[in-house]
């Protein structure tokens, strides 16, 4: 299957700096990328779609300026974490598919980067 | 939006027994996937099975996508195979949800 790297797997901040996190498809292009959040025992939440090229579309409730979505080639999305809080502490993880078509294919997902912020 | 539940919410088994995982969900879906979450977060992606029946090895799925459930069997059970298994499901609007999970714990 497609392979879907992401960096760091774990980082530790202050409170008030930023985070970024980077997800790259090593085996094929992703014009579209999407990530997650996980809280402890509770399932993946999909936070936004990161499209190549143009802006990220963003879920309902999550404040994008906040998280800084950037999608600048078709093998790497980022993610950024802005003025960090401990309540944004959590488990995030990108995933993509190695399809053209939106609606089928399978998705492949990184490794995960679990964000601590004291 | 679409509902997605997994039952049960939790499972221990004993190592070497069988079992059965199931994802209903409350739409019309393109596409289904079951994953495995192991401890470390890592999602392993085990099924991608929008309707039909599949296997590998001790493990196989079958979605009846008219009915909109899905099921993961898990046979001859081993303790590598606890962690959290996740069914996700992507609907019309290119979105994808995630059930609420099922925690396996396998003892020796």
């Amino acid at each position: 299957g497609a392979v879907v790297s992401q960096h760091p797997s774990r980082v530790i901040c202050k409170s008030g700096t930023s985070v970024k996190i980077e997800c790259r498809s090593l085996d094929f292009q992703a014009t579209t990328m999407f990530w997650y959040r996980q809280f402890p025992k509770q399932s993946l939440m999909l936070m936004a779609t990161s499209n190549e090229g143009s802006k990220a579309t963003y879920e309902q409730g999550v404040e994008k300026d906040k998280f800084l979505i950037n999608h600048a080639s078709l093998t790497l999305s980022t993610l950024t974490v802005t003025s960090a809080h401990p309540e944004d502490s959590s488990f995030y993880i990108c995933s993509a598919r190695d399809s053209p078509h939106k609606n089928t294919g399978e998705l492949f997902f990184g490794e995960g980067s679990r964000l601590t912020v004291l | 939006g679409i509902q997605v539940e997994q039952s049960p919410p939790d499972l221990i088994l004993q190592e070497g027994a069988n079992s059965t995982l199931r994802c209903n969900f409350s739409d019309s879906v393109n596409n289904l996937q079951w994953f495995h979450q192991n401890p470390w977060g890592q999602l392993i992606n085990l099924f991608y099975i929008p309707s039909g029946t599949k296997q590998n090895g001790r493990l196989s799925a079958t979605t009846v996508a008219t009915e909109r459930y899905s099921l993961l069997y898990i046979s001859s059970s081993q303790t590598t195979d606890s962690g959290v298994y996740f069914c996700a499901v992507v609907t019309g609007a290119n979105n994808l949800f995630f059930g609420t999970g099922t925690r396996l714990t396998v003892i020796p």
